[in-house]
């Protein structure tokens, strides 16, 4: 079975600073990668998704995420935090097409600070 | 606007009751599912539906039944059978049977009295 690894369980950035955040996925497979985010006092919600094509994905908000396969490994970029940003965000990786459950990682916390 | 409602926001139970958690979506999506999320765990998959009258387990079914007799509505019992129900409830729903989850509700907190 498919796992997902998020090995940052909560990281603290000031503005401005640069981010990545770390998701590894053990399947040797087809997958479909996922980063969704949880901003305090909202619903989960996805912010960028990898199906196939470039894999350097843009997600909302000035985030992406580049797919290198030989790494098993879809990190979660962004050139210049915002306090806005404070959130926690979830990897999640699919195998295969058709109907396959989606997988979860344990999620990072997000803290910026102004 | 369109979305999930997921009620009671909080739920307390008592030892060998059953409980039920709602969840009701008007997106018109075809597939629903429900997660547990407890800390340091992420979202763990306990059920899913990909239509109407149709149900799989996820990874973690047992202690737990689930109908889907309308489309809008995926209701979750948490049985007696759970003996450690304590955690964070998520409906999530997506357009198609194929689609990731792509929207979630607010999620309801079950805690044992």
């Amino acid at each position: 079975a498919q796992s997902v690894s998020q090995h940052n369980h909560h990281v603290i950035l000031s503005e401005a600073a640069s981010l990545e955040l770390g998701c590894n996925y053990s399947y040797g497979g087809t997958v479909n990668l996922f980063w969704y985010v949880q901003y305090p006092g909202q619903h989960l919600q996805l912010l960028l998704k990898y199906f196939s094509g470039d894999p350097l994905v843009k997600g909302i908000k000035g985030f992406e995420a580049e797919f290198i396969k030989s790494k098993f490994s879809f990190n979660l970029r962004k050139p210049s935090v915002q306090w806005s940003d404070t959130a926690e965000y979830f990897c999640a990786v699919k195998v295969g097409g058709g109907y396959q459950k989606v997988t979860f990682g344990t999620g990072t916390k997000l803290q910026v600070i102004p | 606007d369109g979305g999930i409602t997921q009620s009671p926001k909080y739920l307390f139970r008592k030892e060998g009751q059953n409980v039920t958690l709602s969840c009701e979506q008007n997106l018109n999506h075809d597939a629903m599912y429900w997660y547990r999320q407890d800390p340091g765990q992420g979202l763990r998959l306990i059920y899913y539906s990909q239509i109407v009258n149709d149900f799989q387990k996820g990874d973690i079914a047992e202690g737990y039944s689930v109908s889907r007799e309308k489309k809008e509505s995926f209701p979750l019992t948490v049985t007696s059978a759970q003996k450690n129900p304590t955690a964070f409830y998520l409906c999530a729903s997506s357009l198609g049977q194929g689609d990731q989850p792509q929207h979630f509700g607010d999620g309801t907190r079950l805690s044992i009295l």
